[in-house]
Order: C-alpha cells, then structure tokens, then sequence
C-alpha cells in the first residue's frame, strides 16, 4: 500500500518548457489535489478534483492544467513553464471534501 | 484578512513543556478542522481532526475547538525535540467545501 505517489522527484527546467507532473493514489479515495508551497505562503491549491470525471480551480490556478485520468490518477500540466512556477508541488487525496488528507512525498520543481 | 491566520514563530519551548498553536478561522460555517506537522522538506502528515466544540485528545496531543470565538488550537504535552516542525492548521469552509491551509507555526522544541 503506498498511500500517494508523486513523480517526479526533482525537475529542473528552462522558461518556456512543458512538463507534465504525475501522482496516484492506491486508497481508493474519490477526491484529489494539487497544491504549490511556497516559502511563507503555506499550502496553496492549484486544482481539485473531487470525483472521477470532475476538475475544479483553486486558489491559484493560472498556468497549470489538470486531468483525472482515472479514480487513482491525476496529473498537473505545465504548459510553459515559468520561474514564478518553481516550487514545491504536493498531491493529495481524500476520501471526501471534508475529510483528512493524505500527502505525496511532493515534487521539487526549479525553472530557470 | 487571510481565512486560516496562524503565527508563523518561531515558538521556542524547553523540552518537556507544553506548545500551544493557535489557529483562527474567518468562515463561521466552517465544520472540518485539522492540524497537519510537517518536517522540513517532508510532506505535511495528519496529527489531529475535529470536528465538535470541546476538547480531543490523542496521546500528547490535545485539540481544542471554539466554533463561537471561531478559533482552534492544539496543545502538545511533555514536548519533545522530535516535535520540531512546522504545524498546519486546515479548515474546511461551508458551501464549496475547500480545504484552506494556513501558512503554519514553527516550532522549537529545544533540548
């Protein structure tokens, strides 16, 4: 069982570059996230889905796309990335809205 | 004002003290309440739900909640140098149900 997984790891890339960030989760859970954290901004959320077939924006979803492939995969896209886009990207997931949250290891993102 | 507003710390404490975090909320519909602990460069982990006004308790930690003053706090006994991290308070607002982070309280637990 291994919970969320997240890949992947560490990625650095030039302005302008694509990427595609992939997470799954093995819990069966209905509803999953993306976040970005920032030093002094705490967790914010990029996109949301909270069921199969269903994707919401969060806080601060511009320049990021988002597809639920299937119940235990969701992925974030960035098109072009840009240097305000370097952070730290965490996935998770729940079972429902209102209930406890279960974290990836993250993604560590740097574009230059 | 931010929704979830905690103070960022550093809080020192003496090992073995207790660490009080405190957490308030501007959603006063707000039904879901979490405390998180993440180590740096981890993932955040889940320490503590609640759900109803009062007190829960879980080992060394205690979570308090006042729907009314629209504040929560969780309370760490016997504090060790392990519980050096960086505690995240979460609420679940009324209507779109989205989790809102605050942006965390350092803590020091120092030996």
């Amino acid at each position: 069982n291994a919970g969320v997984t997240q890949t992947p790891k560490f990625q650095v890339l030039k302005t302008g570059q694509s990427m595609t960030l992939q997470c799954a989760q093995d819990m069966n859970h209905n509803s999953m996230y993306w976040y970005r954290q920032d030093p002094g901004m705490g967790l914010r959320l990029i996109y949301y889905s909270a069921s199969e077939g269903t994707t919401d924006k969060g806080e601060v979803p511009n320049g990021y796309n988002v597809s639920r492939l299937n119940k235990r995969e969701f992925s974030l896209r960035l098109e072009s990335a840009a240097p305000s886009q370097t952070s730290v990207y965490f996935c998770a997931s729940s079972q429902g809205a209102q209930e406890t949250q279960y974290f990836g290891p993250g993604t560590r993102l740097l574009v230059l | 004002q931010k929704e979830v507003e905690q103070n960022s710390g550093p809080l020192s404490v003496p090992e073995g003290a207790i660490a009080s975090l405190n957490c308030t909320y501007s959603d006063r519909g707000s039904q879901s309440f979490f405390w998180y602990r993440q180590y740096s460069g981890k993932s955040p982990e889940l320490i503590m739900s609640i759900y109803s006004n009062g007190d829960k308790e879980d080992g060394r930690f205690t979570a308090q909640l006042n729907k009314a003053s629209q504040y929560v706090s969780l309370l760490i006994r016997d504090s060790q140098p392990s519980d050096s991290a960086t505690y995240l308070c979460a609420v679940v607002t009324s209507g779109t149900y989205k989790y809102i982070f605050g942006t965390g309280t350092r803590l020091k637990v120092l030996a």
